[in-house]
């Protein structure tokens, strides 16, 4: 079945710097990389995700990559602020199969 | 509601006791997943429903374990004869159409201490 890695499992950084997170996946067939951010507490909530048909994807201070042939996709946030705390799970699942795989999280440390 | 509803936030039992878990999807949205969070992983597949019937329960650890989702709405996860082992955060998602590649919503969790 698939099996989704997912690195560093802590990152520390200061306001304003870059955050990259990435993920590897063994199923070839995946086709759907959502990103979940998980406040303490709450529910994974999506903030992007990316389908294997589009290479990179951007939503003002986040943005997915891809690689399908390598079979990793990364997370990157960009100017970093205090409220991006939180830990971030990578998933994948395809066309036909119900179920999202996830990785085993990164927690985010931005500080002030 | 807005989104996925789950209740109770947390529920502590004895160990040998009956659970029940309620997840309330948001409406129109007709397949339901339940998945396990223990602490440190991320959430892991448990059972998905399309309609009333479950569609694949691959995810469910053993036969102490029963969901269902008898009009296709509210869900109900159902632990038997509960273990500390199986303390964790439940956690239910909703999809408005059984996609794989489409978001799934999830809702807040349920924390399940067994003691």
């Amino acid at each position: 079945g698939e099996n989704v890695e997912q690195h560093p499992s802590t990152l520390s950084v200061q306001e304003g710097d870059s955050a990259v997170i990435k993920c590897t996946y063994s199923d070839s067939a995946s086709n759907y990389f959502p990103w979940y951010k998980q406040e303490l507490g709450k529910g994974p909530q999506l903030i992007i995700d990316i389908r294997s048909n589009v290479g990179e994807k951007k939503d003002q201070r986040i943005a997915v990559t891809l690689n399908k042939t390598a079979k990793h996709f990364s997370l990157h946030i960009t100017e970093t602020q205090p409220e991006d705390s939180a830990v971030y799970f990578c998933a994948a699942s395809r066309t036909g199969f119900q179920k999202l795989v996830f990785g085993t999280g990164t927690r985010l440390l931005v500080s002030p | 509601g807005a989104g996925v509803s789950q209740t109770p936030s947390n529920k502590v039992t004895e160990k040998g006791k009956y659970v029940e878990l309620r997840c309330d999807p948001i409406s129109g949205h007709t397949a339901l997943y339940w998945y396990r969070q223990s602490l440190g992983q991320g959430p892991e597949f448990l059972i998905y429903f399309q309609g009333t019937g479950a569609a694949d329960d691959s995810g469910l650890p053993n036969d102490r374990f029963f969901a269902v989702r008898p009009e296709g709405s509210v869900s109900t996860l159902k632990i038997q004869r509960t273990e500390r082992g199986d303390s964790a955060v439940y956690l239910c998602a909703s999809r408005f159409k059984p996609a794989g590649d489409t978001e799934a919503f999830f809702g807040q969790g349920t924390r399940l201490t067994v003691v």
